[in-house]
């Protein structure tokens, strides 16, 4: 029930196009959905995070958008660079509030960007 | 924004030695840290939940005699590897959480030969 399920493993995009990885989770006591970024050799970084109370949040060319029922949120990258070539892997945890629970990762996506 | 600094990044050590890594905070107090392995092209794998002034909570599997973890303030934790083999080798990465949500640091890659 802690698993958090993430598509595709790997991805390949042209420049200029969309990136997009999904993830799906059981536990509905999640109340926190991140999302990182991994370069080799480096720890994650956090791109955009998501509460349930919201479907959809954007920040630049990164967008989260949330389905509670289907309990499913996704990562869209607009425009994408080479630049962001990179490991993506979602997350979700239990109390996103003023305490922090331990984070379930996804298994991660590889995507490549294409020149 | 909130910093984390782990260091060393990359050490090698010879097996049956220990090795410390540390995870500081620079600019928030981290009341919990959290320890994470993570081998080539994997996931990252929690070993352990760490509370300032409290023992660690290590997750099923991980030998918490082997993984020593310490987080004697709300901006120092430390994970000494002890009598490291060649297995243990992986990418240790730590996070503090606190006034701000999960903050990662660099990672420390530890090869023992």
């Amino acid at each position: 029930q802690q698993q958090v399920k993430q598509s595709p493993q790997s991805l390949i995009v042209q420049k200029g196009g969309i990136s997009i990885i999904n993830c799906a989770y059981e536990n509905t006591a999640f109340d926190y959905f991140p999302w990182y970024q991994q370069f080799p050799g480096k720890g994650p970084a956090l791109l955009i995070a998501i509460r349930p109370d919201v479907s959809e949040k954007k920040e630049g060319r990164f967008t989260i958008s949330f389905n509670k029922s289907a309990k499913q949120f996704s990562l869209h990258i607009m425009d994408s660079q080479p630049g962001d070539s990179a490991t993506y892997f979602c997350a979700a945890s239990i109390g996103g509030g003023t305490s922090y629970g331990k984070l379930t990762f996804g298994q991660g996506t590889i995507l490549t960007v294409h020149p | 924004g909130a910093v984390v600094s782990q260091h060393p990044s990359r050490v090698i050590c010879k097996s049956g030695t220990s090795v410390k890594i540390e995870c500081r905070s620079l600019d928030f107090q981290a009341t919990t840290m959290f320890w994470y392995r993570q081998f080539p092209k994997q996931s990252l794998m929690l070993m352990a939940t760490s509370n300032e002034g409290s023992k660690a909570t290590y997750e099923q599997g991980v030998e918490k005699d082997k993984f020593l973890i310490n987080h004697a303030s709300l901006t120092l934790s430390t994970l000494t590897v002890t009598s490291a083999h060649p297995e243990d080798s992986s990418f240790y990465i730590c996070s503090a959480a606190g006034d701000l949500p999960y903050t990662f640091g660099s990672g420390t890659r530890l090869t023992v030969v």
